[in-house]
């Protein structure tokens, strides 16, 4: 499976836009790029995902590099909530049912 | 918006005993997982389930475990004989599609204490 590489942390300030980038320099043409993020005590929560083109839903928006060998994952507005663990996957398109591969993801700090 | 909903929330249990986690997936959804995470460690995939059977576990998944779909709603995960390592929390997910580009909802999980 290829690999994804992610900052252990990262801090924001409330209100302010957030950044979060993931690198995955061995992803294959069919990869798609997955974003999930878990709170405090909580299961992992679905994001985002996206294949080639930039993506936006009500949660995030997702940047994707032209070589797709990395992506960022962008909160427009970092509220309190936003304090997670943000973890970037990488899902084959070719398998159907298949499992997401949890890293040690990126855990987001946002004071107030 | 839709929910998959687990219980019970924490089972405390002693080792050797067997319990069953309960998991009530998204009503139209038609794949199954169960994760379990360890406290402080990573996300770690158990097992997936479709069409009534295992379509892929990891090597965690030994013969100690076992998934099941006994009606319509639920989805259950049996430890036959639990170990105090089996401690952790345990996470079902649904997804409507198995496709790459769909999402997974999980619930919000299973702690299981291990005495």
């Amino acid at each position: 499976d290829a690999k994804t590489t992610q900052p252990n942390s990262m801090e924001s300030n409330e209100e302010e836009p957030v950044h979060l980038p993931c690198n995955h320099s061995t992803i294959s043409g069919t990869d798609y790029i997955h974003w999930y993020r878990q709170l405090p005590s909580q299961g992992p929560e679905y994001v985002i995902h996206g294949l080639t083109s930039n993506v936006n839903n009500r949660m995030a928006s997702l940047a994707i590099a032209e070589d797709r060998k990395s992506s960022t994952l962008i909160l427009h507005r970092a509220t309190l909530r936003d304090a997670a663990v943000y973890y970037c996957i990488l899902r084959p398109q070719e398998t159907s049912g298949s499992r997401l591969t949890f890293g040690e993801g990126t855990q987001l700090t946002v004071n107030p | 918006e839709p929910e998959v909903t687990q219980t019970p929330s924490h089972q405390v249990t002693q080792m050797g005993q067997e319990v069953i986690l309960r998991c009530v997936p998204i009503s139209n959804h038609l794949y199954f997982y169960w994760y379990r995470q360890i406290l402080g460690q990573k996300v770690e995939f158990l097992v997936s389930f479709y069409n009534n059977e295992i379509s892929e576990k990891s090597e965690i998944f030994d013969d100690q475990f076992s998934v099941e779909r006994p009606d319509g709603s639920n989805f259950t995960l049996k430890i036959r004989s639990t170990k105090l390592e089996d401690s952790a929390m345990y996470f079902c997910a649904s997804s409507d599609q198995g496709l790459a580009n769909y999402g997974y909802t999980f619930g919000s999980g299973t702690r299981l204490t291990v005495v």
